[in-house]
């Protein structure tokens, strides 16, 4: 069965520096993809980043890097030079692919505050 | 408008009566996703649509709880016989097929008093 797990329910960091939040997940199927959600205060659900589970790369979408350690199951999201508008819900998910389907399920969130 | 829209953004109901939730996805995408959020929460999968396929309802708390796609386009998550614990934000998400992310709408905030 999938399990995505976010152990840090919250994670304080200082303006301009980075952050680490972490994610660790299950699966069987060897073929999958790992996402990075913010929601901030609004409610919206704003996608971050993607990481195929083939990808032989770490992805990255500017400020925003993804730590895939396949053979630990991690997918750690990283935020350089933290800004005042990070801090929000953010969300690791996990879609499985091939005969799992596409069904998407979502850890429990860390929640981020960045300090001036 | 060309995002995922959700109606009613609110709802207040009373224990005990229906509710129908609407969710109309972005044009041409073939999967649709229904998710609830309680307070402070993560995301709880409900079900799943994609195309023609049979949806994956693995997610649904209890049978009060169905959701049909018509046309495959709008969705309509149905709850019956409202409880307190039902009270939560009901997030519906579109995707094309083969697509990365999914595509949220705004939500609707769901009280049962």
């Amino acid at each position: 069965a999938q399990k995505i797990t976010q152990t840090q329910p919250g994670m304080f960091v200082q303006e301009k520096e980075a952050v680490t939040l972490d994610c660790t997940y299950d699966t069987s199927d060897p073929s999958y993809g790992l996402f990075w959600y913010k929601q901030p205060s609004s409610g919206e659900m704003i996608f971050l980043i993607y990481q195929g589970s083939y990808d032989q790369q770490n992805a990255t979408e500017g400020r925003y890097s993804l730590n895939f350690q396949k053979a630990r199951k991690s997918a750690n999201l990283v935020i350089s030079a933290s800004q005042l508008g990070d801090s929000a819900m953010y969300f690791c998910a996990m879609r499985e692919g091939g005969t799992g389907g596409f069904k998407t399920i979502f850890g429990a969130g860390t929640r981020l505050f960045v300090k001036a | 408008g060309a995002g995922v829209s959700q109606s009613p953004s609110n709802k207040v109901t009373e224990k005990g009566k229906d509710v129908e939730l609407r969710c109309d996805p972005i044009s041409g995408h073939t999967a649709l996703y229904w998710y609830r959020q309680s307070l402070g929460q993560g995301l709880e999968f409900l079900i799943y649509f994609q195309g023609n396929s049979a949806p994956d309802k693995s997610g649904l708390p209890s049978d009060r709880f169905s959701a049909e796609r018509t046309g495959g386009s709008v969705s309509t998550l149905t709850i019956q016989r409202t409880q307190q614990e039902d009270s939560a934000v009901y997030l519906c998400a579109s995707s094309p097929r083969q697509a990365r992310e999914a595509f949220f709408g705004q939500g609707t905030r769901l009280t049962v008093v």
